[in-house]
């Protein structure tokens, strides 16, 4: 079964801090690999986008990166911020034919200033 | 632009009651899905249209549950004689061309549905 396993499930940490969520996917053959996050009561804002062929994205603070053979991307976030208390989920789209995101439950993030 | 937009946000139903939820895209998109996010878990996949055709419905759960989008644009959601574990959240998300899994997706802010 192809799953995605994220973890920890929750983290706290002083605004400033580097940190790194991490996320775990049971099958090296996937097409792309996203970074979403989702505030209490909203929908999901993607982050990054991870095309299979590609190594790592980056967008200002966030830097998302993708190892297939070990199954895993890490999402790092430089000098958190207060506003980036969020849930941060990963969704990978397994092999070429599927449509679906396949979604870790997320990592909850406070940062606390 | 506007971005994804659903109604009604919240849907208080009794159980065994018919709901319907609707999903309005970003104008031109082609793509549309639906996921149904349990609290405390990620989103899963539900079905995905291309245009007007349903092209993925392994993710709807029962035959109590489905989805349409007739004109290619607004998309809804009807579940027929709720169910206490349906409850959650339903989101809907779409992506411009008709490669969904290709684009990233754009997610609205959801229908929270509670069947007491």
């Amino acid at each position: 079964k192809q799953e995605v396993t994220q973890i920890p499930a929750a983290l706290s940490v002083p605004e400033g801090e580097n940190l790194v969520l991490n996320c775990s996917f049971t099958d090296s053959a996937i097409y792309n690999l996203q970074w979403f996050r989702q505030d209490p009561g909203k929908g999901l804002t993607s982050l990054l986008l991870i095309q299979s062929s590609q190594r790592e994205q980056t967008s200002g603070r966030l830097n998302a990166s993708l190892d297939k053979s070990s199954g895993r991307s890490t999402l790092y976030i430089a000098a958190s911020q207060p506003g980036d208390s969020a849930t941060y989920l990963c969704a990978v789209v397994f092999g070429q034919a599927g449509t679906a995101l396949i979604f870790g439950k997320g990592t909850t993030l406070s940062v606390s200033s | 632009g506007a971005g994804v937009s659903q109604s009604p946000r919240y849907k208080v139903a009794k159980r065994g009651q018919d709901v319907a939820l609707r999903c309005d895209p970003i104008s031109g998109h082609v793509s549309l899905f639906w996921y149904q996010q349990a609290l405390g878990q990620g989103p899963e996949f539900l079905t995905y249209f291309q245009n007007e055709a349903q092209l993925d419905k392994s993710g709807l759960p029962s035959d109590r549950f489905f989805a349409e989008r007739p004109e290619g644009s607004v998309s809804t959601l009807k579940i027929q004689r709720t169910q206490q574990e349906d409850s959650a959240v339903y989101l809907c998300a779409s992506s411009l061309t008709g490669t969904g899994y290709r684009d990233t997706q754009y997610f609205g802010p959801g229908t929270r549905l509670t069947v007491l």
